[in-house]
């Protein structure tokens, strides 16, 4: 069963600006991960954050964690032409392993 | 280090006959994961394992797909006889010390069955 449910499915944004996307769940997690495939790729590791954090930083990469709302998002500031791929949320509940999302496509149009 | 490793990339395949996919985790690794991507489906996990035993092949569709792990750096995925439904792409992971951390995938490989 699909875990972490992404929001949006697709995003267009302009080079420069930032890009954010939501993952949501349904039940409490041990860890959620972001993960990016770009087409025709595999998929990538970004961040892992754990339910007991709220706020991860990697590059101009932020993940927030907000438990209470079973929510996660991922902002991509200053984006740019290469980070056009997909995203995808990964929940840890219990002593399963990783259940990913179906994604978001975003698109950065230079 | 290399990274996950799989053969091939693409494999085009008629309906009934048999499909055999490769990987070799990254050297260390004590998980390996199969996962199928469908754009109905996303992507779906098959199978995992630690150190070479299998512990979850719930996710195996049917019978007509088995796996096996001979030693630590080699794994494969087979599907006998192969239908058109199986046309995905089929990922291999592999990761340290949990089945609950950080992932490391392959590229992939596309299969097509007609």
């Amino acid at each position: 069963s699909q875990q972490g449910e992404e929001d949006p499915q697709a995003l267009s944004i302009q080079e420069g600006e930032n890009a954010t996307m939501n993952c949501s769940y349904k039940t409490s997690i041990n860890n959620l991960q972001w993960y990016r495939q770009n087409s025709g790729r595999g998929l990538v590791h970004l961040i892992l954050i754990r339910s007991n954090e709220r706020e991860k930083h990697s590059g101009r990469l932020r993940v927030t964690l907000d438990t209470s709302k079973k929510s996660s998002s991922l902002l991509i500031t200053a984006s740019r032409a290469a980070d056009t791929a997909s995203y995808f949320c990964a929940t840890v509940s219990g002593n399963t392993p990783l259940v990913f999302g179906k994604g978001t496509r975003l698109s950065v149009i230079a | 280090d290399a990274g996950v490793i799989q053969s091939p990339r693409h494999e085009v395949t008629e309906m009934g006959q048999e499909v055999t996919l490769r990987c070799k985790p990254i050297s260390g690794h004590d998980y390996l994961f199969w996962y199928r991507q469908t754009m109905m489906r996303g992507l779906e996990l098959l199978i995992y394992f630690n150190n070479n035993v299998p512990i979850d092949d719930s996710g195996m569709p049917e019978d007509r797909f088995s796996a096996k792990m001979p030693n630590a750096s080699f794994s494969t995925l087979k599907i006998q006889p192969s239908e058109p439904r199986d046309s995905a792409v089929y990922f291999c992971a592999s990761s340290s010390t949990s089945r609950q951390e950080t992932q490391y995938f392959g590229p992939g490989t596309r299969l097509l069955v007609l």
